[in-house]
């Protein structure tokens, strides 16, 4: 099994470039995470699909979008890239909604924002 | 505001010996608590979770919660080299808008020297 699949695996772009990040698990897991993980700041929650069909802003959702295209992909979205969105970006999946449930990451994408 | 806490060290310990990591956390709804291990340059790994006051056990990890002093900690038995890594403290709430999410600590870095 692959579990959660992130592509792609390193990007550069220029501030003000649009980009969406991939993600895919196939676990047939119902909730879905994207996180980013900054030297000194451990990993920050930016948005979260429960189940299919919904998505919630986490701790730093501003500049970022996400679409839950089905129940195996939830990709983000920057519009505007900004140096401050420079970062490692983790997608992760976990069964179900719940405090209980374990999450599953994926190997992360490495974004620089020049 | 919730809060994980964990001492970023490097925890440096020789081959063989136990390693104790430990992990505060501020909201006493707090519920389920896990801990991943994360080698540099790569992806969170979930090691334990625990849920009830008192000892978990697997393999040569145990995991401690004392929900009363809101603590959680990793104990590492007979610690060997490919132990090195940073080990990340999360915790979940089982209640209000923040139900299923998980907060990370920033990480303790454990060298384990041959």
């Amino acid at each position: 099994n692959a579990g959660v699949t992130q592509t792609p695996k390193f990007q550069v772009l220029k501030t003000g470039q649009s980009m969406t990040l991939q993600c895919a698990q196939d676990m047939n897991h119902n909730s879905m995470y994207w996180y980013r993980q900054d030297p000194g700041m451990g990993l920050r929650l930016i948005y979260y699909s429960a189940s299919e069909g919904t998505t919630d802003k986490g701790e730093v959702p501003n500049g970022y979008n996400v679409s839950r295209l089905n129940k195996r992909e939830f990709s983000l979205r920057l519009e505007s890239a900004a140096p401050s969105q420079t970062s490692v970006y983790f997608c992760a999946s976990s069964p179900t909604w719940g405090s209980n449930q374990p999450q599953h990451f994926g190997d992360g994408t490495r974004l620089s924002i020049l | 505001q919730k809060e994980v806490e964990q001492n970023s060290g490097p925890l440096s310990v020789p081959e063989g010996a136990i390693a104790s990591l430990n992990c505060t956390y501020s909201d006493r709804g707090s519920q389920s608590f896990f801990w991943y291990r994360q080698y540099s340059g790569k992806s969170p790994e979930l090691i334990m979770f625990i849920y009830s006051n008192g000892d978990k056990e697997d393999g040569r990890f145990t995991a401690q919660l004392n929900k009363a002093s809101q603590y959680v900690s990793l104990l590492i038995r007979d610690s060997q080299p490919s132990d090195s890594a940073t080990y990340l403290c999360a915790v979940s709430f089982d209640r209000g808008s923040t139900l299923g999410r998980l907060y990370f600590g920033r990480g303790t870095q454990l060298t384990v020297w041959p």
